[in-house]
């Protein structure tokens, strides 16, 4: 089947504009994450999500960051009046099932590349 | 300190070469190790994947992790062009939960010279 799916692959938006990044995870894959990745910074961590609960939002920057998963499935990640410093490469990975072993391999999409002018 | 550090790079050798990357870390909690390989404006992809301590050999590939250093490798053999992408580190403590989340180096960017 298909692999993690993320859309847009590139947004340009003003400062103090809202954005919604999807993430459409691998068939079947139970668990979520989302990665921040700036220049310099490598990548971060967001936020987790195990079905449709967000256990896990220790690494959301700001209250201007937040993000919700319907159906078990599709996750969206919104930023509220972004600002310059919100400019980096958003990834989204799943993983089958918090578990064990190969259970937990994460798998990444390609990224959206947010840009804020 | 940072929990994972990685050496940025560049790295630049000729093809053929044998390449070795590698990522120190502070917590003793880290029992899952992987490397990622990221070719540019793509997402990372896994290479290798390793629990606990050992080495673990695939085709060209072969990861090592000394828990008692805290230290993880990657040598690649006989390197070729298609190797030249950034080499990111990733280890977690646990399975699942926030346990899962993955702690990453900063990535090590290779050339791979014809």
């Amino acid at each position: 089947g298909a692999g993690v799916s993320q859309s847009p692959s590139n947004k340009v938006t003003e400062k103090g504009k809202d954005v919604e990044l999807r993430c459409d995870p691998i068939s079947g894959h139970t668990a979520l994450y989302w990665y921040r990745q700036s220049l310099g910074q490598g990548l971060e961590f967001l936020i987790y999500f195990q079905g449709n609960s967000a256990p896990d939002k220790s690494g959301l920057p700001s209250d201007r960051f937040s993000a919700e998963r319907t159906g078990g499935s599709v996750s969206t990640l919104t930023i509220q009046r972004t600002q310059q410093e919100d400019s980096a490469v958003y990834l989204c990975a799943s993983s089958l099932t918090p578990g064990t072993g190969e259970k937990n391999i994460q798998y990444f999409g390609a990224g959206t590349r947010l840009s804020v002018l | 300190q940072k929990e994972v550090e990685q050496d940025p790079g560049p790295l630049s050798v000729p093809e053929g070469a044998i390449v070795s990357l590698n990522c120190t870390y502070s917590n003793s909690a880290f029992q899952y190790f992987m490397w990622y390989r990221q070719y540019s404006r793509k997402g990372p992809e896994l290479l290798m994947y390793t629990y606990s301590s050992g080495n673990k050999e695939d085709g060209r590939f072969t990861a090592q992790v000394d828990k008692s250093s805290k230290y993880i490798s990657l040598f690649i053999r006989d390197s070729q062009p298609s190797d030249s992408a950034t080499y990111l580190c990733a280890m977690s403590a646990g399975y699942g939960g926030s346990q899962g989340n993955l702690i990453f180096g900063k990535g090590t960017k290779l050339s791979v010279k014809p």
